[in-house]
């Protein structure tokens, strides 16, 4: 089954421990991007990647990286979280033809 | 930098009516909008996408239309059911110079029986 699978769905953390979001995909896609979506303000990208090691900003980059060292995986960093990273984040995939297919989505809350 | 406003943030319409809502982007080099429907607590899921080159695309009760000059595109839903209620999300994306996709805002709509 086509899936984009994220890791953890929920996660609550404490500021400044570093984190890492999980996400893989079993499509082949070349491509991926990670989103966060906040009330009233749709999905924001933050970071996407072309193919392995090709990785660029989005709209909403600031305090996160991101890795791609194999197609399937996209993991998302949070370095030193801040309460305003609070929000519900999610992974995508899309072959060039652009489709996109989004992982279940991870609830993150930083106090 | 590039956006897309998106109208109406909130929809209400009684089941069998039609359902409009629409979306302008800034980004000239956008040529691909899709259209997701996030059911609460659930991923975006497409339901309908056009890309520059067609004016208009049709699947069931959901139709998309693009004016490329004015930079415009709807979404259409015909004879709505109370499973349409949903939050709706358009967005615009090049294929070229990067894969950026800036989303709108989207519009809650809700169906009523």
């Amino acid at each position: 089954e086509a899936q984009v699978t994220q890791n953890p769905r929920y996660l609550i953390t404490v500021t400044g421990k570093k984190l890492t979001v999980t996400c893989s995909q079993n499509m082949n896609h070349e491509y991926m991007s990670w989103y966060r979506q906040d009330p009233g303000l749709g999905l924001r990208q933050i970071y996407y990647s072309m193919n392995v090691e090709v990785t660029d900003k989005g709209d909403v980059p600031e305090g996160y990286k991101v890795s791609r060292k194999e197609k399937r995986n996209f993991p998302l960093i949070l370095e030193s979280p801040s309460p305003n990273q609070t929000s519900l984040y999610f992974c995508a995939s899309s072959s060039e033809g652009g489709v996109a297919f989004f992982g279940q989505g991870t609830r993150l809350t930083v106090v | 930098g590039e956006n897309v406003e998106q109208h109406p943030s909130t929809l209400s319409v009684q089941e069998g009516d039609s359902a409009v809502i629409k979306c302008t982007y800034s980004d000239s080099a956008s040529n691909y909008f899709p259209w997701y429907k996030q059911e609460l607590g659930k991923r975006p899921q497409l339901i309908i996408d056009i890309r520059s080159n067609v004016g208009e695309k049709k699947d069931q009760r959901i139709a998309v239309t693009l004016n490329k000059t004015a930079k415009h595109f709807s979404l259409h839903i015909t004879e709505t059911q109370p499973e349409d209620s949903a939050v709706y999300f358009c967005a615009a994306r090049r294929f070229y110079g990067g894969f950026k996709t800036i989303f709108g805002a989207g519009t809650r709509l809700f169906v009523k029986a």
